[in-house]
């Protein structure tokens, strides 16, 4: 079993739509949790992190931790067609500051 | 802005080459990394530097090697080139210090072993 999971996708959704992108883990230490974009022929890059349970929002892009559900999500408000990139989950445990754990990603394409 | 550069896009080797991939970043970061990623596996670590001539294996060292001779630049060496080391190869660079600091990462070099 992965330590992250997450659903490869594709999600299409209509532009204007409330996507909602999400990874479960199986290890109690993880603490940071980020979420990185990556498009086509390029390289990830960090769109959130927050640490421990709760919510982060930043424009149109909220994160939400459940640590007891051990369950993450991205919501991503009025998607638009340039939101349309492999969405990445990871993860840090707390004994550790340098290991990454990612999701394997989903696919999101956002139609005009 | 940082910037990791990664020395090439596209490459193409030979089964039982040597082949080396450089890496380099402008920050003066401690931390740099070398993952590679695959359809369904996402990105794991090969290996990492966290400092001048220190590294420590990852999660999938088998078949690789690394050198960081001056801060800026990270090389990913394989020893012997096989065909299951085809692969997109993504390096990235980190301030050492803080638990909330990101990894930038560059563009990924796509390699394909014949």
């Amino acid at each position: 079993q992965k330590e992250v999971e997450q659903d490869p996708g594709p999600l299409s959704v209509p532009e204007g739509a409330i996507v909602s992108l999400n990874c479960t883990y199986s290890n109690s230490a993880f603490q940071y949790f980020m979420w990185y974009r990556q498009y086509s022929r390029k390289g990830p890059e960090l769109l959130m992190y927050t640490y421990s349970s709760g919510n982060k929002e930043d424009g149109r892009f909220t994160a939400q931790v459940d640590k007891s559900s051990k369950y993450i999500s991205l919501f991503i408000r009025d998607s638009q067609p340039s939101d349309s990139a492999t969405y990445l989950c990871a993860m840090r445990p707390m004994d550790s500051s340098y290991k990454l754990i990612f999701g394997s990603g989903t696919r999101l394409l956002v139609r005009p | 802005d940082v910037k990791v550069t990664q020395s090439s896009r596209y490459l193409v080797k030979r089964t039982g080459e040597k082949v080396f991939l450089e890496c380099v970043q402008d920050m003066d970061h401690e931390n740099m990394f070398w993952y590679r990623q695959d359809p369904g596996l996402g990105l794991r670590l090969i290996y990492f530097s966290y400092d001048v001539k220190m590294k420590e294996k990852g999660d999938i060292p088998e078949g690789y090697s690394v050198s960081r001779e001056k801060k800026e630049r990270f090389s990913l060496i394989l020893e012997s080139a096989s065909t299951n080391q085809t692969s997109m190869y993504l390096c990235a660079s980190r301030h050492g210090q803080g638990f909330n600091q990101p990894q930038h990462f560059g563009d990924g070099t796509r390699l394909s072993i014949l």
